[in-house]
């Protein structure tokens, strides 16, 4: 039952650094999320995409990207790194991002340090 | 403003008694959705109740019962016989507003439940 899958669990970046962080579910949900957990502040969306071929902004998009690869892949890419980012990164899928009683399926989340 | 909000940074409860976290919300929305979620230290979330806004019976899920007092805009948790395995970080959560036909989710900042034996 692997469910949600992040790779990689942990990373460290220089200042100006690229990377991707990767995300895939098997279990044939439509709708996929990022977030970001930083002490105090909860889980802040990032950006989101509720179906195949559809991806849009959430709360703190600035200095992210996504792709939706397929319907089981959703990556997130740090374009250049920044030390506001050194965050807890969780992925997450739900059936059907528009129907309300959905609840939300969680990858083990990335630990990504910037220095 | 905050869309949703727990008020409690941490709470600490004796072993096999009752606990409520709370959990208020703001929404101008008819129809949404309230989520509770666990987290423990080994850092996973974890799904455990839903109500939603158009629900009239308060939501149950074993130990787990959602307190939902809609005109005060409450979505309080109440974990009953509390548990060593309890202890962990909680966070309740809003879908609401259908943008682009998707209902958007919001996180609250999370209370740490600690358990005392």
């Amino acid at each position: 039952n692997a469910g949600v899958t992040q790779t990689p669990k942990f990373q460290v970046l220089k200042t100006g650094q690229s990377m991707t962080l990767q995300c895939a579910q098997d279990m044939n949900h439509n709708s996929m999320y990022w977030y970001r957990q930083d002490p105090g502040m909860g889980l802040r969306l990032i950006y989101y995409s509720a179906s195949e071929g559809t991806t849009d902004k959430g709360e703190v998009p600035n200095g992210y990207n996504v792709s939706r690869l397929n319907k089981r892949e959703f990556s997130l890419r740090l374009e250049s790194a920044a030390p506001s980012q050194t965050s807890v990164y969780f992925c997450a899928s739900s059936d059907q991002g528009w129907i309300v009683n959905q609840p939300q399926h969680f990858g083990d989340g990335t630990r990504l340090s910037i220095l | 403003a905050q869309k949703i909000t727990q008020t409690q940074p941490g709470m600490f409860v004796q072993e096999k008694e009752a606990v409520t976290l709370d959990c208020t919300y703001d929404t101008s929305d008819q129809s949404y959705g309230l989520f509770w979620y666990k987290q423990p230290s080994s850092g996973e979330m974890i799904f455990l109740i839903y109500q939603g806004s158009y629900d009239e019976q308060n939501a149950t899920e074993g130990r787990y019962s959602l307190n939902f007092q809609k005109a005060r805009k409450s979505a309080n948790l109440v974990i009953s016989a509390s548990q060593l395995g309890d202890s962990a970080m909680y966070f309740c959560a809003m879908r609401e507003g259908q943008t682009g036909g998707s209902y958007i989710p919001t996180f609250g900042r999370g209370t740490s439940l600690i358990v005392h034996p």
